[in-house]
């Protein structure tokens, strides 16, 4: 079976570090994109950024460039978003996904179950 | 950067009746690169269509979409009580991708 596997709900306070995991299974993790949408509580989907896991081939949203860090390690089949800094407004859940085709931007047919971030003092 | 605007925001009907939802770009979407997600409280989106008009793996018939250029739109012929949640169009065409606002389908 196809599928991305998020790590736990994290609750953090403002300036701390993260780093949140999506792990793929059961398909050829290198040769698929696979993205980071953050959903702010009771709002919409924003897409974030995507990573091409062979090469790492990163690719941000102007919104999220240089807040966030996308990152993959092959090895463990393993993608990332990291934060150095964590704000309140970070508060989300945040979800990896993965296009349908090898290698092609297209549209997210795998999800991940989301990671719920939260940032509060 | 793409904007999408969703139409309408909440749209409240009876099960069996008929639903369509609209979705507008800034720009024209290149190669119809246009998706609809349904979304349920505390569940991740599901892909119901690409390429604009495509029923994704498993997606029942009663969902449909098309549209080009700048205008799509989403039909669900008779809703089932399953169908009663948000729905998200989404560009895939041009970077950033972006995501419309959503059309909330309630119960009247």
């Amino acid at each position: 079976e196809v599928q991305l596997v998020q790590s736990g709900a994290e609750v953090k306070k403002p300036g701390e570090s993260l780093k949140i995991s999506c792990k793929g299974s059961g398909y050829s993790f290198t040769i698929y994109w696979i993205a980071w949408v953050r959903q702010m509580p009771g709002k919409g989907l924003e897409w974030m950024g995507i990573i091409y896991p062979g090469v790492s081939d990163t690719r941000y949203s102007p919104s999220f460039q240089g807040q966030v860090t996308i990152s993959a390690d092959k090895s463990i089949t393993t993608a990332y978003l990291e934060w150095s800094s964590l704000k309140a407004s970070d508060t989300a859940m945040y979800y990896c996904a993965r296009p349908k085709t090898v290698g092609a931007f297209d549209a997210f047919d795998i999800w991940g179950q989301g990671t719920l971030v939260t940032v509060s003092s | 950067e793409i904007v999408l605007t969703q139409s309408p925001g909440t749209l409240s009907l009876s099960p069996g009746e008929r639903a369509t939802l609209s979705c507008w770009a800034s720009q024209t979407v290149s190669s119809s690169y246009l998706a609809w997600y349904q979304q349920k409280p505390g569940l991740a989106p599901r892909l119901l269509i690409y390429g604009a008009s495509n029923r994704a793996t498993g997606i029942p018939d009663r969902f449909s979409g098309s549209g080009s250029g700048t205008d799509f739109s989403l039909t669900i012929s008779r809703l089932e009580p399953e169908d009663f949640a948000v729905y998200y169009c989404q560009q895939y065409g041009n970077s950033p991708w972006t995501f419309g606002q959503g059309t909330k389908v309630e119960i009247k």
